[in-house]
Order: C-alpha cells, then structure tokens, then sequence
C-alpha cells in the first residue's frame, strides 16, 4: 500500500525557513518523480515544484522559484522541500505527491500546515 | 502561468449525469495529453480520478469519464451519488514544463 507521510510544517514568521519532509512508503520511490502541491486557506490547488526520480531534474512554479528548493534521499525514501523568505501568501497546506507534471499525480499525503505569520 | 477556468460550482440530483468543464489555451490543454481530474473532499489527500484525458486509474467507477475537444477538458459524472459531492480539479501540462491546476469546481449532490 503506497503511503506518504508529510511532517515539518507549523507557524513561522515572514522571512523565515522551514524544511517539509515526506516518508514514502509501498513503492520503489527511487523510479518515480515526485511533487509538492498547496492549498492555501478558501483557495484551489497550486502546483509548487516536482523532482525526477533520480533527483537531477527539479521544477518550480514562477511563485516559489529562487525560495524554494525541492531535493530528495533515495536511500530514505524521503522527499524535502526548503522553503526559504516565506511570505504570508506561502500560507497553505502542503502536499507531497507521486507523480510529476507528466507522470499522473496518483497518490498524495494527508498535508502539512505551514503558517506565515508574525 | 494563468490557472485553468472551471465553473464555481455544478450541482445534480442523485442518478442524474454532470459535465464540469475546464478550460484552458493551446499552451497547456490544448497542446498535451496530460490533462487530469482530481476528487477532493475537505481534510481529506486529493484522489486521482482521470489521468491522460479519458484514462481511469483502477478502482475509480466507471461513471466517471474524460474527454477534451481542443483547449477544454472535461470531466463527466454519470448516476450521480451522494458521496460524489467534493471539489473537483483539472490540471494539466503545459509548455513551461510546470503543471497549472483549475480553480476548482464543487459538485453539489442535491
């Protein structure tokens, strides 16, 4: 059974860091991409940044690009995301996700809580 | 990136079909495949229902189907039930290498 387990998340003020991780579980994680998907409170999903499965190749929405930096440990099956100079607007819950922008979406976490706010 | 446009809302009675639409430029729907549907019901993780346009992942009903006719997308829900009632999201590839997501649709079971 695939499982994906979020954890990091919390309150952090403007400006501030704050690392998301998520423990993989029921696949061979290094075979696939990998994704981090928000939603911010009252608003739709918005696509943050995707891994290839070796970890060479990373994306990232116009939004979080040059803050954010997507990276994974295939010996950990863990996928992070470094969220540097969060902004208010970072407010969201985060999701990790199997998939990539061409591979379908097919699994996601439960979500972690991350708060900007001072 | 604009996000893809989708109705606000949609609504059916039980048994009944719905059609929720998605609409977006040659750039992304229009331009790719790699159109996806996805369930979501508030607190819960998101739920792939549609992938590549028209393709069920095992599991899913067979009520639910994809189509696209050049920049839109859509997502049919035939024999509406009442567990069908949730957010429903398009998403789709698009030339930037990045993936945009619609703004949502929640699907009200009368």
């Amino acid at each position: 059974e695939v499982q994906l387990l979020e954890s990091g998340g919390g309150l952090v003020q403007p400006g501030g860091s704050l690392r998301l991780s998520c423990a993989a579980s029921g696949f061979t994680f290094s075979s696939y991409a990998m994704s981090w998907v928000r939603q911010a409170p009252g608003k739709g999903l918005e696509w943050v940044s995707s891994v290839s499965g070796g970890g060479g190749g990373t994306y990232y929405a116009d939004s979080v690009k040059g803050r954010f930096t997507i990276s994974r440990d295939n010996s950990k099956n863990t996928l992070y995301v470094q969220m540097n100079s969060l902004r208010a607007e970072d407010t969201a819950i985060y999701y990790c996700a199997k998939g990539s922008m061409r591979q379908r979406l097919d699994y996601w976490g439960q979500g972690s809580l991350v708060i900007v706010s001072s | 990136q604009s996000a893809l446009t989708q109705p606000a809302s949609v609504s059916g009675s039980p048994g009944q079909s719905i059609t929720i639409s998605c609409t977006g430029t040659s750039s992304d729907v229009g331009g790719y495949n790699y159109v996806s549907w996805h369930q979501h019901h508030p607190g819960k993780a998101p739920k792939l229902m549609i992938y590549e346009v028209s393709n069920r992942p095992s599991g899913v009903p067979d009520r639910f189907s994809g189509s696209k006719s050049g920049n839109t997308a859509s997502l049919t829900i035939s024999g509406l039930q009442a567990e069908d009632e949730a957010d429903y999201y398009c998403s789709s590839y698009t030339s930037s290498s990045t993936l945009v997501f619609g703004g949502g649709t929640k699907l009200t079971v009368l």
